[in-house]
This record gives structure tokens, sequence and C-alpha cells, in this order.
């Protein structure tokens, strides 16, 4: 069965500063998508970004980019010029191809963002 | 404009009532789903709908029961109310089952 490990319950990051996010997941797929969701106070589910496994090029929006490590099952999100309105819960999710996609989520990884 | 809509926002009932959400998307999707984020924010997928058949239900206590009357609607009628139903249900939506889904705004259940 799948997995997606997120590791840093929870973070910190000075206003204008750039913030990593760490994410791993387990799958013996080789087609699959991977996406950064955010979950700001308000509770609204955003979606980030979305990475295909299948391309090597990291997927970027903006200030916010991924490392995608198809070797290392490695997905981190990272947030460049942090603004007081990235502060959120940020969700890694995991989506296979064979049999029902669904996704599979992380347990997330609080981000607060300092003034 | 509102692209996946539920109602209602907040619900709060008593244990063994029967309560129902509703979720409409203007999208134009073919694909749609009910989660539940539990108070520690996991999120599971509880159901997905494609053109209105049943794709997807994880292991749901049978009081769960989604339904679909057209494309653009999902809806979840629960029955017979427990403390640990207490969370908050998101529906989203998708053009097809490999596509991003776009999340509504959840209803935060609360059963007393």
């Amino acid at each position: 069965a799948q997995t997606v490990t997120q590791s840093q319950p929870e973070m910190s990051v000075q206003e204008a500063e750039t913030v990593t996010l760490s994410c791993t997941y387990d799958t013996s797929e080789n087609n699959y998508y991977l996406f950064w969701y955010k979950q700001p106070p308000s509770r609204q589910m955003i979606l980030v970004i979305r990475q295909e496994a299948y391309k090597q090029q990291n997927a970027t929006e903006n200030r916010f980019s991924v490392n995608f490590q198809k070797a290392a099952k490695s997905f981190s999100l990272k947030i460049s010029d942090s603004q007081l309105g990235d502060t959120a819960m940020y969700f890694c999710a995991f989506m296979g191809t064979s049999g029902t996609y669904k996704y599979i989520f992380g347990t997330g990884t609080r981000l607060k963002v300092l003034a | 404009d509102t692209a996946v809509s539920q109602t209602p926002k907040y619900l709060v009932t008593q244990m063994g009532n029967d309560k129902s959400i509703k979720c409409e998307q203007n999208l134009g999707h073919d694909t749609m789903y009910w989660y539940k984020q539990d108070s520690k924010k996991f999120l599971k997928i509880m159901f997905s709908y494609n053109n209105k058949e049943l794709i997807i239900n994880e292991t749901v206590p049978n009081r769960f029961s989604p339904k679909s009357p057209d494309k653009a609607h999902l809806n979840l009628h629960i029955n017979s109310l427990e403390l640990g139903d207490s969370a908050v249900y998101f529906c989203a939506s998708s053009q097809s089952e490999v596509d991003t889904q776009y999340f509504g705004p959840g209803t935060r259940l609360t059963v007393l």
C-alpha cells in the first residue's frame, strides 16, 4: 500500500526567507502524481503545485517550487520569499494510476510565517 | 462564482440524529469525492463518484450513504450520528479520475 510521510509536524520561517517542507512516499508504481495542498485557517484546501512522475523537470508556481527525486521517492516543497499569507497547514498527496485513482495524504506540516 | 460549494458550512446535532451535507460543483467535472478530516487534521477519502457511478468506497460505516442525483451534485447522508463522526467533511471534484481535485470549503460537523 502507498504511504506518504511528512516528518515535520511544525515549522516556522521569517517573512521574506525561504523554507523547505519535506515529503517522502512509498510506492511500487512507476507512473503517479504528486501534489502539495495548502490549508489556511479558513479551512479551504488550495492546490499549490502538481508534479507528474514521468516529468523529470521540477514543477514551479511563482514562489513555490518542488524538488522531485523519483529514485529517492522524495517530493519537497520550497517556498521562496515567504509571506504572512503562507501561514497554513501544508499537505503532500500521492495519487497512483493503477487500480483506483485516489489521493493518499500525508499528515501535514503546520507552517507559521513570522513577521 | 464558487467552484465547489457545500451546505451547510457548520452542523451541530445530537447523537442518534440523521443529517445530510450537500455538495455542488459548477466546473463541469465528471468525478466527485467525499473526504473526512479528523481532529488531528488527517484527510482520508470516503467515496468517489464518476458520472454518477460509485467508483471508490473506502471502509466507511454503512451509516454513511452518498447519493449523486447528477454529475454536478454529490450529497452525503449520515444516519444515527455518533460522537466519532465529528469532523470536517470535504467535497471535491475533478475533470476525470486522473485529474487534479478541487475542494469545497468543508462542513464542520459536531455531534453532541
